[in-house]
Order: structure tokens, then sequence, then C-alpha cells
């Protein structure tokens, strides 16, 4: 069983469309990190979220800390082909940082 | 920028044969950190380093080790390559290490063991 369970595994989408990955666990997280990978590149960070309840935007993207401080949301506006790539959220346990499984999104023209 | 170069992109290797991976980071950054990637999986601690010649156990150690001589530099080491550590290989760094801080990864190292 993994430490933070992202949802949905593969997401295919239009151009334009909304959506939205999560990152779920059981345990309580002092703060929660967004990854993105693309193509052949390694992960970019994208966001630290640190409050529960805490809302970040970067530009279309909408990053959520639950009130729990034990999930997290991300929401893409209006996709474009440029945010297809691999989204990873991750947490410290411990002495280390700990990865999900990751969203794959796809966005077609 | 921050850079994290790792020292190839994609490397074929016999099985029973020696690997080295290397990574070299520019930004005077303490934390150094090899990863593997497998679908499905995310990525896998494998070893730190959190100092010259300091090195701690991620969740899979096992068939690997790695070496730290340099700041800067951080080694991955397969002592015999087996099918099985056929994979997406990361390298990264940090300044600090925290939830709060970020990592910074190199491109990645796809490695097949034929």
């Amino acid at each position: 069983t993994q430490l933070l369970e992202q949802s949905p595994q593969f997401l295919s989408i239009q151009e334009g469309e909304n959506l939205t990955v999560y990152c779920n666990s059981s345990s309580v997280f002092s703060s929660l990190q967004w990854y993105r990978q693309e193509p052949g590149e390694g992960p970019v960070l994208l966001v630290t979220v640190v409050t529960g309840g805490e809302v970040k935007k970067l530009k279309r993207l909408t990053f959520q800390f639950g009130d729990a401080r034990k999930d997290s949301s991300l929401h893409i506006t209006a996709a474009q082909t440029g945010d297809t790539g691999l989204y990873l959220c991750a947490c410290l346990y411990g002495n280390k940082l700990v990865f999900g499984a990751g969203t794959i999104l796809r966005v077609k023209s | 920028d921050v850079k994290v170069t790792q020292s190839s992109r994609y490397l074929v290797k016999r099985t029973g044969e020696k690997v080295f991976l290397e990574c070299v980071q520019d930004m005077d950054h303490e934390n150094m950190f090899w990863y593997r990637q497998d679908p499905g999986l995310g990525l896998r601690l494998i070893y730190f380093s959190y100092d010259v010649k300091m090195k701690e156990k991620g969740d899979i150690p096992e068939g690997y080790s790695v070496s730290r001589e340099k700041k800067e530099r951080f080694s991955l080491i397969l002592e015999s390559a087996s099918t099985n550590q056929t994979s997406m290989y990361l390298c990264a760094s940090s300044l600090v290490f925290s939830g709060y801080n970020e990592q910074f990864f190199g491109p990645g190292t796809r490695l097949t063991v034929l």
C-alpha cells in the first residue's frame, strides 16, 4: 500500500477542458509538494502547500491542501497541450521524501 | 539556474556487469539522492547523502551502492546488474533536507539490462 494514493492513474482530455487530480493519504503531513514531469525529463517542483485549507494558484493551476492535511488536489483550467506530463505529489515521511505513483495527463489538440 | 546532470540518458548493459551512473550538481547543495522510477510505482528512493562521504539507505538499497567523494558528485553503482534493475534512474539534489525544500532532478538515465 502506497503512503500517497494518486487518482486517476491516467487522464486523456481535449484541449480546453478542465480537470482535477487527487492525492490522498490516511496520514497527516506538515507539507505536501506537487511536481510535474514532462516526457524525457526529471520532475520539476510546481508548488509546496503547508497550511490546512491552503489554496495556491499558479496561472491555470490551482492547488488545494485539505483542512486535515491528509489530502490535496490539483485543478487545471482550460488545459493546454503543454500541460501533458506526469503529475506527482510528495511528502516528507520520516527522513525521506515519499512520492505517489503519479497521474499521467495527456492533453490532445 | 540549478543544474543536475547525469552522465548518460540511455544505457544498455548485460547481466552481471558492473554499472556506474554519475550525477553532478552545480549549486553547492548538501543533499543528493538516487531514485528509480517504474510505471505505477512512482519514485522510490535508493540511497541519499547529506554530506561528502556520508550515505544513508533509502527504501530499496539492495543490489546498489553509492559513492560521494566530492560534494558535487554522487555516483550510483550496480555491483552486478540484473534484469530487474532495468528502470529509469533519477538523481536529485537539495540545499536543505525538508518537506518544504525543493528537490532538483536530473533528466534521468534509462538503463536496460539484457
